[in-house]
């Protein structure tokens, strides 16, 4: 399978733990994206990569929240001390590069449910 | 910023009947791209079809049509001959092309189909 795939696909965790994430983008895509989608709503943009370089970062994305690529492929995203607030569906995405006035799809990974008790 | 509003949040359909899903967004740019994407109960999310902003001619792919309307802002999907496979959340997104633009993504907040047979 050479889709983006991501793990694990469930994590249940309480309050005030600590969780990473791990998303494994199609190997020859240099763009990586995380969403955060909560139940019942739209995804909405966390951070995103162009190799290993983190290029922007949310709102959204508080200090307890941390993305790294270390070496432009697979990416990690960690929450700190997690919060209920923090549940939802975390997804990532991947793409090539992009040319200003253009677009290159993002094919998303199956996503990441966290639950936080 | 950008928004994008889906006022349905759910919609039925009889299998083999047509179903049109709305969807309006709101930019000051000139150079973006529409999307609608699909995602299946526990399943991860593809894209249906696109739309680029400079193109006149409404996109179609197989049983999926857009009706886009750029003036007023509206991006609507019409599914033809709906399939019991179709079931699924749908999103409208959109995505700024142009200047310094990183193919961040921004989503409505859905639209649940549910075909009958």
């Amino acid at each position: 399978d050479t889709g983006v795939s991501q793990n694990p696909r469930h994590k249940i965790t309480k309050r005030g733990q600590n969780v990473t994430f791990r998303c494994d983008p199609i190997s020859e895509h240099n763009r990586l994206y995380w969403y955060r989608q909560t139940l019942g709503q739209g995804p909405e943009f966390l951070t995103y990569f162009q190799n290993e370089a983190q290029l922007e970062k949310s709102r959204l994305l508080s200090d307890r929240f941390s993305a790294e690529r270390p070496k432009g492929s697979f990416s990690t995203l960690e929450i700190q001390r997690t919060e209920q607030g923090d549940s939802a569906m975390y997804l990532c995405a991947s793409s090539l590069s992009i040319l200003s006035g253009s677009y290159n799809e993002q094919f998303f990974g199956p996503g990441t449910r966290l639950t936080v008790l | 910023a950008q928004t994008v509003t889906q006022s349905q949040p759910e919609m039925s359909v009889q299998e083999a009947e047509t179903v049109t899903l709305s969807c309006t967004y709101d930019t000051s740019e000139s150079n973006y791209y529409l999307f609608w994407y699909k995602q299946p109960p526990s399943r991860q999310m593809i894209l249906v079809i696109r739309q680029e902003a400079y193109k006149q001619q409404n996109a179609t792919e197989n049983r999926f049509s857009v009706n886009f309307q750029k003036a007023a802002k509206s991006f609507s999907l019409k599914i033809s001959d709906s399939q019991l496979g179709d079931t699924a959340m749908y999103f409208c997104a959109f995505v700024n092309a142009g200047g310094t633009s990183y193919g961040k993504l921004t989503f409505g907040q859905g639209t649940i189909l549910t075909v009958h047979p």
